[in-house]
């Protein structure tokens, strides 16, 4: 079955960096797209990055243009998102997320999410 | 992209419907089909339960269905349970590869 499984939060000082993973199994991760969304404590989720299935084109929210930078390793399965820069209000539970099926718009499928807390 | 607009809470008596609505713009919930629905219980994961305005993914109870006039988009809950208390968010495609979610609406079970 579609799984996804993020790793990488934890507690980071304002300014500091951090590097999300996303481990992807039970489809073949270089036919998808690829996204991340973010939850801050008590909010509704906000997208925030997206990558097509070759690396080709990416996306970012403005929230973190400039700051974040979203990879994906196809021949490990794998999907990043490298956070530099990281503000107070970058605290939030992050989700890596593919499309619902194949070259749909709906972000279908979430992983259980990892947590990213900025604070000194 | 500013957010999809929510009311914050709504709430019904076992067995009754209930209905969320979810307001956009041209941009969003008007100009596309991929209008999505989410039900998020407390710790857990936001989990798709209408996709497409009306459609609903394998599992999914025939309760849960979904509508859009213009641009707003409508859950409803019918046959009200204890377990459908959870928090629900609309999402939308914005063009672009490029999506917005609602603020969320806090159904209650009463």
């Amino acid at each position: 079955q579609v799984q996804v499984v993020e790793s990488g939060g934890g507690l980071v000082k304002p300014g500091g960096s951090l590097r999300l993973s996303c481990a992807a199994s039970g489809f073949i991760f270089s036919d998808y797209y690829m996204n991340w969304i973010r939850q801050a404590p008590g909010k509704g989720p906000e997208w925030i990055s997206y990558i097509d299935s070759s690396s080709s084109y990416t996306n970012y929210a403005d929230s973190v243009k400039g700051r974040f930078t979203i990879s994906r390793d196809n021949a490990k399965n794998s999907l990043f998102l490298q956070m530099n820069s990281l503000r107070a209000e970058d605290t939030a539970v992050y989700y890596c997320s593919r499309a619902f099926f194949y070259d749909s718009r709906t972000l279908g499928y979430w992983g259980q999410g990892t947590l990213v807390t900025v604070s000194s | 992209q500013s957010a999809l607009t929510q009311p914050p809470s709504a709430s019904g008596s076992p067995g009754q419907s209930v209905t969320i609505s979810c307001s956009g713009t041209s941009s969003d919930v008007g100009g596309y089909k991929y209008v999505s629905w989410y039900q998020q219980h407390p710790g857990k994961a936001p989990k798709l339960m209408i996709y497409e305005v009306s459609k609903r993914p394998a599992g999914v109870p025939d309760r849960f269905s979904g509508s859009k006039s213009g641009y707003t988009a409508s859950l409803t809950v019918s046959g009200l349970r204890a377990e459908d208390e959870a928090e629900y968010y609309c999402s939308s495609y914005a063009g672009s590869n490029n999506w917005v979610f609602g603020g969320g609406t806090k159904l209650a079970v009463l």
